[in-house]
């Protein structure tokens, strides 16, 4: 039944580690988000892919990197881990247009050693 | 651009209470505004929506919330709480063609036995 899944739930890397993060749908929507979820605070947009189109947010760090493979499947590459980076990352999916709203996974809780 | 405002970070009810979690929101074009829940460690899930047309929109588990353009308003209610209704709840407003959402900053509700 689950509809957009993270994997893994939890992600432990060291520090200056390159870590992938995975997010995959099985709702054929157009468009995938990537979010960022620091400690009591909100979800903060780090990109989007439209289909095919890239789409970053002004203020993501270059550090931060997308992958969307196919409609299916979007991957989350952080280069170079650092203790700030740690925080729940949230992946979501739209149709996109109008009266559309954003599906959430279940997230994945990095944490940074 | 577009914000979202949510008026106290954490509200306590008791169970059996009115709930009653506030939103103000700006945004230069007409707004797609949502509630979202989150339980601890998990992701984000709709509660409901407001795109156009009725501006009293009922959404999951009792929860509604009503659409004033006069007062750029979209408060969530909930008559009776429960203590299911634990969680952090978050507005959100959406532009764009990909739709994609600026968060409020959240309000933890608690409810008390």
């Amino acid at each position: 039944d689950a509809m957009v899944i993270q994997n893994p739930r939890y992600q432990v890397t060291q520090f200056g580690k390159p870590v992938t993060l995975s997010c995959s749908q099985t709702l054929n929507h157009n468009v995938m988000y990537w979010y960022q979820q620091k400690s009591s605070q909100a979800p903060k947009l780090l990109f989007h892919y439209y289909d095919k189109d890239f789409n970053n947010e002004a203020d993501t760090p270059d550090n931060f990197q997308s992958r969307r493979p196919n409609t299916s499947f979007c991957f989350l590459d952080i280069r170079s881990p650092g203790l700030g980076d740690a925080a729940m990352y949230l992946c979501a999916t739209s149709r996109g247009g109008t009266n559309t709203e954003a599906f959430f996974g279940q997230g994945t809780r990095l944490t940074v050693v | 651009a577009q914000s979202v405002t949510q008026l106290g970070s954490h509200v306590s009810v008791s169970e059996g209470a009115l709930v009653l979690l506030r939103c103000n929101y700006s945004s230069s074009v007409p707004p797609y505004l949502f509630w979202y829940v989150q339980y601890p460690n998990q992701g984000l899930q709709l509660l409901l929506k407001y795109t156009t047309g009725a501006t009293l929109v009922k959404g999951i588990n009792g929860f509604e919330a009503e659409f004033k353009k006069s007062e750029t308003s979209f408060h969530l209610t909930k008559p009776s709480a429960h203590m299911s209704d634990a969680a952090e709840y978050f507005c959100a407003v959406s532009v764009g063609s990909a739709r994609q959402l600026t968060f409020g900053s959240g309000t933890q509700l608690t409810v008390l036995p």
